[in-house]
């Protein structure tokens, strides 16, 4: 079936150094690509998304790239600081052919070491 | 900014008990959505809303009601408690039109996490 997936489900960085979080979709007519960042003890917060037609987007210090060729989405993290520590999901807009749902998945944890 | 806000952050509840869970967005979203998070099993659709009175099963309704008798209010109802319901639950919501557009970033809420004893 269609899933979203994680390659790794721990990262730890050094603070200042960037940071990569990667994920692999697996549903090829997905338009909509969407970063979320959940905080120990909090919902998840929305960072960045990116649609289908763009390759890269850039934030605040984030930047997500998207490889349409072989389903790869990863967000990218510029001088990674101590309060960037958290679980980060990617989610695509679900196989359910019904508005609005996504499929997210199952998310990595960054540890940002001091 | 969009906020949503949830009734509790955490909730202690015995087997049988019926459990309301209330949800509220205050930037007009059409859509709303429940989810339970559980440790490896990450986030799990429950029911969702795309408007006013409707509702639709997500993808493990099973032991879970919901209301949405006005627009900005969620309500996630657990008729009788379980041990299996302990978990944290989110709410979210998502702008859209009649929830046919797949594009809508879903804003979630604080959170709450019910212990079923």
């Amino acid at each position: 079936g269609e899933s979203v997936g994680l390659h790794l489900p721990t990262l730890s960085v050094q603070e200042g150094d960037n940071s990569i979080i990667n994920c692999a979709y697996s549903n090829s007519a997905s338009d909509y690509f969407i970063w979320y960042k959940q905080e120990s003890g909090k919902g998840p917060q929305f960072i960045i998304d990116i649609r289908s037609n763009m390759d890269k987007r850039q934030g605040q210090r984030v930047t997500v790239l998207l490889n349409k060729t072989v389903k790869h989405l990863s967000l990218q993290i510029a001088a990674t600081q101590p309060g960037d520590s958290a679980v980060y999901f990617c989610a695509e807009p679900g196989a359910r052919n019904a508005g609005n749902m996504l499929t997210f998945g199952g998310g990595t944890r960054l540890m940002v070491k001091p | 900014d969009v906020k949503v806000t949830q009734s509790s952050r955490y909730l202690v509840k015995r087997t049988g008990e019926k459990v309301f869970l209330e949800c509220v967005q205050d930037m007009d979203h059409e859509n709303m959505f429940w989810y339970r998070q559980d440790p490896g099993l990450g986030l799990r659709l429950i029911y969702f809303s795309y408007d006013v009175k409707m509702k639709e099963k997500g993808d493990i309704p099973e032991g879970y009601s919901v209301s949405r008798e006005k627009k900005e209010r969620f309500s996630l109802i657990l008729e009788s408690a379980s041990t299996n319901q302990t978990s944290m639950y989110l709410c979210a919501s998502s702008s859209g039109t009649s929830g046919r557009s797949f594009t809508d970033t879903q804003y979630f809420g604080p959170g709450t996490r019910l212990t079923v004893l």
